[in-house]
């Protein structure tokens, strides 16, 4: 059974920091990787989707990597601001269903 | 286009009573998935359909939960009888294709069950 780890479940960083946001999976027979942001009762927002034959995917100041051998993907974010503040999930494909991690809620204080 | 709605947004009500939410997908996807989210367990696929029919019900939690998917452009999840360990937020999604392809996510439905 596929597991997705996020750790820590949550970071504060000053404004203007660059942070990277990790995620793990067990199983890396995935179809392909998703990053989601959460805002506090709001739905999921899809931010990057990394095929499994890609490496990376970049939006604005988001960088997701993926490395299906070791089961990992990273969230790179640069230059912090605080409307970043949310919580972020990482979700992998596989067999037409997402597995979600629990998120990593972020602070980014002014 | 409006995304994908849900109604209602909050619903409280007592134990035993029957719960529907609804949802309505983006115009054009032809897949919708049902995910439940708590502390606990975080966000879990209950079940997705593809072009109306459902392809996997494997995480729906027991008997008292069922979905329809009449037409394109509208499904059901219904609680019968309802119980406080149902209380989550329920989150409906779409997209474009079942595998591969984004996700699009409703604002969620806040269930509470007193």
């Amino acid at each position: 059974k596929q597991e997705v780890t996020q750790i820590p479940a949550a970071l504060s960083v000053p404004e203007g920091e660059n942070l990277v946001l990790n995620c793990s999976f067990t199983d890396s027979a995935i179809y392909n990787l998703q990053w989601f942001r959460q805002d506090p009762g709001k739905g999921l927002t899809s931010l990057l989707l990394i095929q499994s034959s890609q490496r990376e995917q970049t939006s604005g100041r988001l960088n997701a990597s993926l490395d299906k051998s070791s089961g990992r993907s990273t969230l790179y974010i640069a230059a912090s601001q605080p409307g970043d503040s949310a919580t972020y999930l990482c979700a992998v494909e596989a067999n037409s269903k997402l597995t979600f991690g629990k998120g990593i809620t972020l602070s980014v204080r002014p | 286009d409006a995304g994908v709605i849900q109604s209602p947004r909050h619903e409280v009500t007592e134990m035993g009573q029957e719960v529907t939410l609804r949802c309505k997908p983006i115009s054009g996807h032809n897949s919708l998935f049902w995910y439940r989210q708590t502390m606990m367990r975080g966000l879990e696929l209950l079940i997705y359909f593809n072009n109306n029919v459902p392809i996997d019900d494997s995480g729906m939690p027991e008997d008292r939960f069922s979905a329809k998917m009449p037409n394109a452009s509208f499904s059901t999840l219904k609680i019968q009888p309802s119980e406080p360990r149902d209380s989550a937020v329920y989150f409906c999604a779409s997209s474009l294709d079942r595998r591969g392809r984004e996700q699009f996510f409703g604002p969620g439905t806040r269930l509470t069950v007193l």
